[in-house]
Protein backbone atom coordinates (compact mmCIF):
# COMPACT_ATOMS: atom_id res chain seq x y z
CA UNK A 1 0.00 0.00 0.00
CA UNK A 2 1.26 3.32 -0.78
CA UNK A 3 1.41 5.98 1.90
CA UNK A 4 -0.29 8.62 -0.11
CA UNK A 5 -2.53 7.84 -3.01
CA UNK A 6 -4.63 9.65 -5.63
CA UNK A 7 -6.60 8.32 -8.27
CA UNK A 8 -4.33 9.38 -11.18
CA UNK A 9 -7.14 10.70 -13.32
CA UNK A 10 -7.78 12.58 -15.28
CA UNK A 11 -10.82 14.36 -13.67
CA UNK A 12 -13.04 16.14 -16.89
CA UNK A 13 -15.30 18.82 -15.51
CA UNK A 14 -16.82 21.14 -17.39
CA UNK A 15 -16.41 25.04 -16.48
CA UNK A 16 -18.20 26.01 -13.62
CA UNK A 17 -18.41 22.73 -11.97
CA UNK A 18 -17.43 21.52 -8.83
CA UNK A 19 -14.09 19.63 -9.35
CA UNK A 20 -13.67 17.04 -6.06
CA UNK A 21 -10.06 15.76 -5.42
CA UNK A 22 -9.41 12.96 -3.47
CA UNK A 23 -6.43 11.21 -1.28
CA UNK A 24 -5.87 8.59 1.24
CA UNK A 25 -3.07 7.92 3.75
CA UNK A 26 -1.48 5.18 5.32
CA UNK A 27 -0.08 6.84 8.85
CA UNK A 28 -2.92 7.35 11.07
CA UNK A 29 -0.68 9.51 13.35
CA UNK A 30 0.01 11.96 10.28
CA UNK A 31 -0.74 15.24 11.39
CA UNK A 32 -0.45 17.91 8.45
CA UNK A 33 -1.73 17.71 5.36
CA UNK A 34 -1.48 19.70 2.50
CA UNK A 35 -2.43 20.47 -1.61
CA UNK A 36 -0.05 21.49 -4.08
CA UNK A 37 -0.90 22.33 -7.92
CA UNK A 38 1.42 21.94 -10.57
CA UNK A 39 1.00 23.08 -13.80
CA UNK A 40 3.02 21.03 -16.58
CA UNK A 41 6.82 21.97 -16.86
CA UNK A 42 6.46 24.08 -13.22
CA UNK A 43 6.91 23.27 -9.70
CA UNK A 44 4.46 22.51 -7.57
CA UNK A 45 2.01 25.74 -5.91
CA UNK A 46 0.71 25.35 -2.50
CA UNK A 47 -2.82 25.85 -2.55
CA UNK A 48 -4.31 24.61 0.90
CA UNK A 49 -3.44 23.20 4.03
CA UNK A 50 -5.35 21.66 6.59
CA UNK A 51 -4.28 19.94 9.87
CA UNK A 52 -8.13 19.52 12.23
CA UNK A 53 -10.96 17.62 11.13
CA UNK A 54 -13.80 19.50 9.36
CA UNK A 55 -13.42 21.86 6.68
CA UNK A 56 -11.09 24.82 5.46
CA UNK A 57 -12.13 27.26 2.90
CA UNK A 58 -10.30 29.68 1.16
CA UNK A 59 -11.73 31.19 -1.68
CA UNK A 60 -13.17 28.46 -3.83
CA UNK A 61 -11.04 25.83 -2.57
CA UNK A 62 -12.25 23.89 0.58
CA UNK A 63 -10.10 21.13 2.01
CA UNK A 64 -11.49 18.54 4.09
CA UNK A 65 -9.99 15.94 6.59
CA UNK A 66 -11.59 13.11 8.00
CA UNK A 67 -8.60 11.57 10.59
CA UNK A 68 -10.74 8.44 11.04
CA UNK A 69 -11.18 7.80 7.38
CA UNK A 70 -7.40 8.60 6.89
CA UNK A 71 -9.09 10.70 3.73
CA UNK A 72 -8.31 14.01 2.67
CA UNK A 73 -9.94 15.94 0.04
CA UNK A 74 -10.18 19.32 -1.96
CA UNK A 75 -13.34 20.93 -4.02
CA UNK A 76 -12.54 24.13 -6.50
CA UNK A 77 -15.99 25.43 -6.70
CA UNK A 78 -16.90 27.67 -10.09
CA UNK A 79 -13.96 25.65 -12.12
CA UNK A 80 -12.06 27.52 -13.97
CA UNK A 81 -9.91 26.40 -17.31
CA UNK A 82 -7.13 27.59 -15.42
CA UNK A 83 -7.38 25.33 -12.87
CA UNK A 84 -6.22 22.41 -15.23
CA UNK A 85 -3.41 20.78 -13.71
CA UNK A 86 -2.20 17.89 -11.67
CA UNK A 87 -3.08 17.86 -8.08
CA UNK A 88 -0.16 16.68 -5.01
CA UNK A 89 -1.82 15.70 -1.79
CA UNK A 90 0.92 15.63 0.64
CA UNK A 91 1.33 14.59 4.45
CA UNK A 92 4.01 15.41 6.58
CA UNK A 93 5.87 13.15 8.64
CA UNK A 94 8.73 12.44 11.03
CA UNK A 95 11.51 15.09 9.95
CA UNK A 96 9.17 17.41 8.49
CA UNK A 97 9.35 15.56 5.54
CA UNK A 98 6.50 15.56 2.85
CA UNK A 99 5.37 12.38 1.20
CA UNK A 100 3.56 13.32 -2.18
CA UNK A 101 0.71 11.42 -3.76
CA UNK A 102 0.85 10.62 -7.42
CA UNK A 103 -1.28 13.60 -8.12
CA UNK A 104 -4.53 13.67 -10.36
CA UNK A 105 -4.70 15.49 -13.60
CA UNK A 106 -7.78 17.83 -13.51
CA UNK A 107 -9.02 19.27 -16.85
CA UNK A 108 -11.85 21.84 -17.00
CA UNK A 109 -13.38 22.06 -20.23
CA UNK A 110 -15.06 25.62 -21.14
CA UNK B 1 2.80 33.72 0.18
CA UNK B 2 6.45 32.97 0.82
CA UNK B 3 8.78 33.31 -2.12
CA UNK B 4 11.96 30.95 -2.92
CA UNK B 5 14.28 31.23 -6.18
CA UNK B 6 15.96 28.76 -7.30
CA UNK B 7 18.79 29.43 -10.06
CA UNK B 8 19.87 28.78 -12.76
CA UNK B 9 16.51 28.01 -14.00
CA UNK B 10 17.86 25.81 -17.41
CA UNK B 11 21.36 24.37 -17.39
CA UNK B 12 22.93 22.42 -20.53
CA UNK B 13 26.05 20.56 -19.17
CA UNK B 14 28.38 17.71 -20.83
CA UNK B 15 29.00 14.47 -19.65
CA UNK B 16 31.77 15.00 -16.70
CA UNK B 17 31.21 18.15 -15.63
CA UNK B 18 29.56 19.47 -11.97
CA UNK B 19 26.89 21.95 -11.75
CA UNK B 20 25.48 23.65 -9.15
CA UNK B 21 22.05 24.97 -8.35
CA UNK B 22 21.25 27.44 -5.75
CA UNK B 23 17.99 27.69 -3.72
CA UNK B 24 16.93 31.10 -1.91
CA UNK B 25 14.47 31.57 0.23
CA UNK B 26 13.60 35.21 -0.29
CA UNK B 27 11.32 36.72 2.81
CA UNK B 28 11.41 33.97 5.45
CA UNK B 29 14.23 32.20 7.08
CA UNK B 30 14.28 28.50 6.33
CA UNK B 31 16.29 26.39 8.52
CA UNK B 32 15.00 23.67 6.69
CA UNK B 33 15.02 22.92 2.94
CA UNK B 34 14.48 19.89 0.92
CA UNK B 35 15.74 19.00 -2.96
CA UNK B 36 13.40 16.88 -5.13
CA UNK B 37 13.85 15.73 -8.84
CA UNK B 38 10.95 15.21 -10.79
CA UNK B 39 11.22 12.95 -14.15
CA UNK B 40 8.35 13.37 -16.36
CA UNK B 41 4.55 12.35 -15.79
CA UNK B 42 5.94 11.16 -12.23
CA UNK B 43 5.96 12.97 -8.75
CA UNK B 44 8.18 14.50 -6.85
CA UNK B 45 11.27 12.41 -5.45
CA UNK B 46 12.55 13.58 -2.32
CA UNK B 47 16.69 13.80 -2.66
CA UNK B 48 17.54 15.22 0.89
CA UNK B 49 16.79 17.72 3.29
CA UNK B 50 19.19 20.01 4.16
CA UNK B 51 19.52 21.70 7.90
CA UNK B 52 21.46 25.04 8.05
CA UNK B 53 24.27 24.60 9.86
CA UNK B 54 24.65 20.78 9.54
CA UNK B 55 24.98 18.06 7.37
CA UNK B 56 22.47 17.26 4.96
CA UNK B 57 20.37 14.29 5.73
CA UNK B 58 19.81 11.98 2.48
CA UNK B 59 17.26 9.45 1.15
CA UNK B 60 18.16 6.03 0.71
CA UNK B 61 19.41 5.37 -2.49
CA UNK B 62 21.06 8.92 -3.75
CA UNK B 63 24.23 8.96 -3.79
CA UNK B 64 25.94 11.77 -0.69
CA UNK B 65 29.02 12.01 -3.23
CA UNK B 66 27.32 12.62 -5.96
CA UNK B 67 25.12 14.79 -4.95
CA UNK B 68 26.48 17.39 -2.55
CA UNK B 69 24.37 20.05 -0.48
CA UNK B 70 25.42 22.79 1.19
CA UNK B 71 23.20 25.02 3.76
CA UNK B 72 25.53 27.31 4.51
CA UNK B 73 22.47 30.20 6.01
CA UNK B 74 19.20 30.45 6.94
CA UNK B 75 18.60 31.58 3.59
CA UNK B 76 20.05 29.72 1.10
CA UNK B 77 20.68 25.93 -0.13
CA UNK B 78 23.00 24.78 -2.61
CA UNK B 79 23.04 21.32 -4.76
CA UNK B 80 26.10 20.56 -6.76
CA UNK B 81 25.79 17.05 -9.14
CA UNK B 82 29.25 16.06 -9.84
CA UNK B 83 30.43 14.36 -12.57
CA UNK B 84 27.32 14.68 -14.29
CA UNK B 85 25.87 12.00 -16.40
CA UNK B 86 22.53 11.86 -18.99
CA UNK B 87 20.61 9.72 -16.29
CA UNK B 88 21.13 12.90 -14.07
CA UNK B 89 18.90 14.99 -16.73
CA UNK B 90 16.08 15.70 -14.92
CA UNK B 91 13.90 18.80 -13.06
CA UNK B 92 15.30 19.49 -9.72
CA UNK B 93 13.43 21.22 -7.25
CA UNK B 94 13.80 22.77 -3.67
CA UNK B 95 11.37 23.49 -1.05
CA UNK B 96 12.00 25.48 1.94
CA UNK B 97 9.93 25.38 5.04
CA UNK B 98 8.79 28.49 6.79
CA UNK B 99 9.65 27.65 10.34
CA UNK B 100 8.56 30.86 11.48
CA UNK B 101 4.83 30.94 9.80
CA UNK B 102 1.79 29.43 11.23
CA UNK B 103 2.44 25.39 10.61
CA UNK B 104 5.59 24.87 8.50
CA UNK B 105 4.37 24.02 5.65
CA UNK B 106 6.72 23.94 2.39
CA UNK B 107 7.05 26.35 -0.59
CA UNK B 108 8.87 25.34 -3.84
CA UNK B 109 11.33 27.16 -5.75
CA UNK B 110 10.39 27.27 -9.55
CA UNK B 111 12.99 24.31 -10.55
CA UNK B 112 15.56 23.57 -12.37
CA UNK B 113 15.77 21.91 -16.05
CA UNK B 114 18.93 20.04 -16.05
CA UNK B 115 20.16 18.43 -19.32
CA UNK B 116 23.43 16.54 -19.72
CA UNK B 117 24.98 15.84 -23.15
Amino acid sequence: QKEVEQNSGPLSVPEGAIASLNCTYSDRGSQSFFWYRQYSGKSPELIMFIYSNGDKEDGRFTAQLNKASQYVSLLIRDSQPSDSATYLCAVERIGNKLVFGAGTILRVKS
Amino acid sequence: GAVVSQHPSRVICKSGTSVKIECRSLDFQATTMFWYRQFPKKSLMLMATSNEGSKATYEQGVEKDKFLINHASLTLSTLTVTSAHPEDSSFYICSARATRKSKGEQYFGPGTRLTVT
